[in-house]
């Protein structure tokens, strides 16, 4: 079974960049053309937000209320995808998980079906 | 945008009763719905896909019903480890999640 793994810094200044990695074991990343890698976050006490997410060949979608600030990308060599978001805010303080989106093959549309264990990023002073 | 709403926001329920968790989307999402659980300090875990396919897994007292606007799910026998927050999630545009219900000891 594939496991995903968050890193990075766990504090965030005001106006700085938020850069986060997520590490696939378990599984290659390239193996299955049908799943996408994914971003969410949770801010404390809240809800779940989709961040965005990156799939085959390199393409991505963001959600279009970060589009400006969010850039994910994927190393193929290294198994891993990455989280970059800049001029982050106190708003921006949340759990961010890396998650893998699968192929509902019925209805021909994404599920997220594995789950980081997610990493805390205050954004704080 | 679709706008997921969950109700009631927080469930109170003896162990061994049946929880019934209600989801609704602002416009259809056909079936594209999906519930997870999530318990403090953890990630979510996937329980349904396709508004009522239960995810490997996932015990048979876990059971998702709906199509369209209105789904529901409903956890029979509540067990100890039942107790938690869940959350739908329509994927049938950009992802979505609803405000979570959470499930309480009675």
């Amino acid at each position: 079974q594939v496991h995903l793994q968050e890193s990075g810094p766990g504090l965030v200044k005001p106006s700085g960049t938020l850069s986060l990695t997520c590490v696939v074991s378990g599984g290659s990343i390239n193996t299955n053309t049908d799943w996408k890698w994914s971003w969410v976050r949770q801010p404390p006490g809240a809800s779940l937000e989709w961040i965005g997410e990156t799939y085959a060949r390199g393409k991505s979608d963001y959600n279009s209320s970060l589009r400006s600030r969010v850039s994910i990308l994927v190393d193929r060599s290294k198994n891993q995808f990455s989280l970059k978001m800049d001029s982050m805010t106190a708003a921006d303080t949340a759990v961010y998980y890396c998650a893998r989106k699968a192929y509902d093959k019925l209805w021909g549309s994404y599920y997220f079906d594995q789950w980081g264990q997610g990493i805390l990023v205050t954004v704080s002073s | 945008e679709i706008v997921m709403t969950q109700a009631p926001a927080t469930l109170s329920v003896s162990p061994g009763e049946r929880a019934t968790l209600s989801c609704r989307a602002s416009q259809s999402v056909s079936s594209n719905l999906a519930w997870y659980q999530q318990k403090p300090g953890q990630a979510p875990r996937l329980l349904i896909y396709g508004s009522s396919t239960r995810a490997a897994g996932i015990p048979a007292r876990f059971i998702g019903s709906g199509s369209g606007t209105d789904f529901t799910l409903t956890i029979n026998s509540l067990q100890p480890e039942d107790f938690a927050v869940y959350y739908c999630q329509q994927y049938n545009d950009w992802p979505h999640f609803g405000g979570g219900t959470k499930v309480e000891i009675k």
